[in-house]
């Protein structure tokens, strides 16, 4: 089976950096995505992570470590725009391409 | 704008009804996905189409059918669904094996009432 775990609600102050982590137990590895979903629209892809190290992509960075099953993404400058659900998805099964995703992690953001 | 369209956006359905969502991707892509998002879980994987043939059906009741009649489209057909099939149902593509991410819709909120 496959475990996906992340905290549930996370609150951060404008300008600030927030730290959202993800662990996950899965029978294999094939990728680490991460989404941000706004209320009432789709997630929309952030990053992807397959091998061990820090991806970096403007204000926003996820990391990955495969022996340790964590990754965590990294969000700077927060704004308030950023105030959003972040769902954490592993490919799991050796060849399968579809993801697990975890419950999400809600950021709110305040002044 | 993702490149995958859903509709209708919103529906409110009886018990007794029967009802289709329809998905449509504009991305080339070879895989369709349905999942369902219901507050405070995860997203649940429904079905999976890989080149129009199904590949995943992740023990959903009967009262959901999905139909893959090419690579563009996707419809969840439903019928004499319950209140706890309230959610929102999202529809995604991807390009496998080498894709790096799946694509979503914005979703079909559903309500039976």
């Amino acid at each position: 089976g496959q475990n996906i775990d992340q905290p549930t609600e996370m609150t951060a102050t404008e300008g600030a950096i927030v730290q959202i982590n993800c662990t996950y137990q899965t029978s294999g590895f094939n990728g680490l995505f991460w989404y941000q979903q706004h209320a009432g629209e789709a997630p929309t892809f952030l990053s992807y992570n397959v091998l061990d190290g820090l991806e970096e992509k403007g204000r926003f960075s996820s990391f990955l470590s495969r022996s340790k099953g964590y990754s965590y993404l990294l969000l700077k400058e927060l704004q308030m725009k950023d105030s959003a659900s972040y769902l954490c998805a592993v490919k799991g099964h050796r060849g399968s391409y579809i993801p697990t995703f975890g419950r999400g992690t809600s950021l709110i953001v305040h002044p | 704008e993702t490149g995958v369209t859903q509709t209708p956006r919103h529906l409110v359905m009886g018990m007794t009804n029967k009802k289709s969502l329809k998905c449509e991707q504009h991305l080339g892509h070879n895989a369709m996905y349905w999942y369902k998002q219901s507050a405070k879980k995860p997203l649940e994987l429904m079905f999976v189409y890989s080149l129009e043939e199904r590949v995943e059906n992740n023990s959903v009741p009967s009262r959901f059918s999905p139909e893959c009649p090419n690579s563009s489209h996707l419809f969840l057909h439903l019928h004499t669904l319950q209140p706890e099939d309230s959610a929102l149902y999202l529809c995604a593509s991807s390009q496998e094996p080498e894709s790096k991410a799946a694509f979503f819709g914005q979703g079909t909120r559903l309500t039976v009432v």
